[in-house]
């Protein structure tokens, strides 16, 4: 079965790191992009960074820019998040996609996502 | 950025109605659109890809429509399981990837 299943979110003083990560299952991880997309209680979904299967690209949304850095383990099929200087506004579950089955930027398989809570 | 804006926020219909959702893009996308759905606690299921190509297993109730600015989401028929919140996506020139607002179909 095809599958994504997210960890580590949890809840982090604004200011603070944490560390998400995406474990990849049923398909070859190495040869898809990869992205995290979240989505803030109640709202819609944000886009939030992209990896080709290499690593070789990565792309940022403005409102993560500098503070989040994205990675992946091929031989581990794990992609992650890193989140550093996180603000309130990052207050959201954070879902990991797969990118290029149906052609790049288009999200054919979704994890259920992973709670980050960011509050003092 | 291209903001995509969708319409209705909430469609009420009853079971078997014909639903119709917009999404209209603030400049032009060409035909690199995509609808998903979403249940409440659920991850997003892809429906649609490049405006009206059904994803894998998607039932032909569902049909897309559109290019350049505007674009239809149809659901010729609802069937229960189908009440549930829908985004649009567009990927012509990103980055920013980004979602329209999201329309509830609601049951009447």
């Amino acid at each position: 079965e095809v599958q994504l299943v997210e960890s580590g979110g949890g809840l982090e003083q604004p200011g603070g790191s944490l560390r998400l990560s995406c474990a990849a299952s049923g398909f070859t991880f190495s040869s898809y992009g990869m992205h995290w997309v979240r989505q803030a209680p109640g709202k819609g979904l944000e886009w939030v960074s992209y990896i080709s299967s290499s690593s070789s690209a990565m792309y940022f949304a403005d409102s993560v820019e500098g503070r989040f850095t994205i990675s992946r383990d091929n031989a581990k099929n794990s992609l992650y998040l890193q989140m550093n200087s996180l603000r309130a506004e990052d207050t959201a579950v954070y879902k990991c996609a797969r990118d290029g089955h149906y052609g790049s930027a288009v999200f054919d398989i979704w994890g259920q996502g992973t709670m980050v809570t960011v509050s003092s | 950025e291209i903001v995509l804006t969708q319409s209705p926020a909430t469609l009420s219909l009853s079971p078997g109605e014909r639903a119709t959702l917009s999404c209209r893009a603030s400049q032009s996308v060409s035909t690199y659109l995509a609808w998903y759905q979403q249940k409440p606690g659920q991850a997003p299921r892809l429906l649609i890809y490049d405006a009206s190509n059904r994803a894998t297993g998607i039932p032909a109730r569902f049909s897309g429509s559109g290019s350049g600015t505007d674009f239809t989401l149809t659901i010729s028929r609802l069937e229960p399981e189908d009440f549930a919140v829908y985004y649009c996506q567009q990927r012509n020139k990103w980055p920013p990837l980004t979602f329209g607002g999201g329309t509830k179909v609601e049951i009447k």
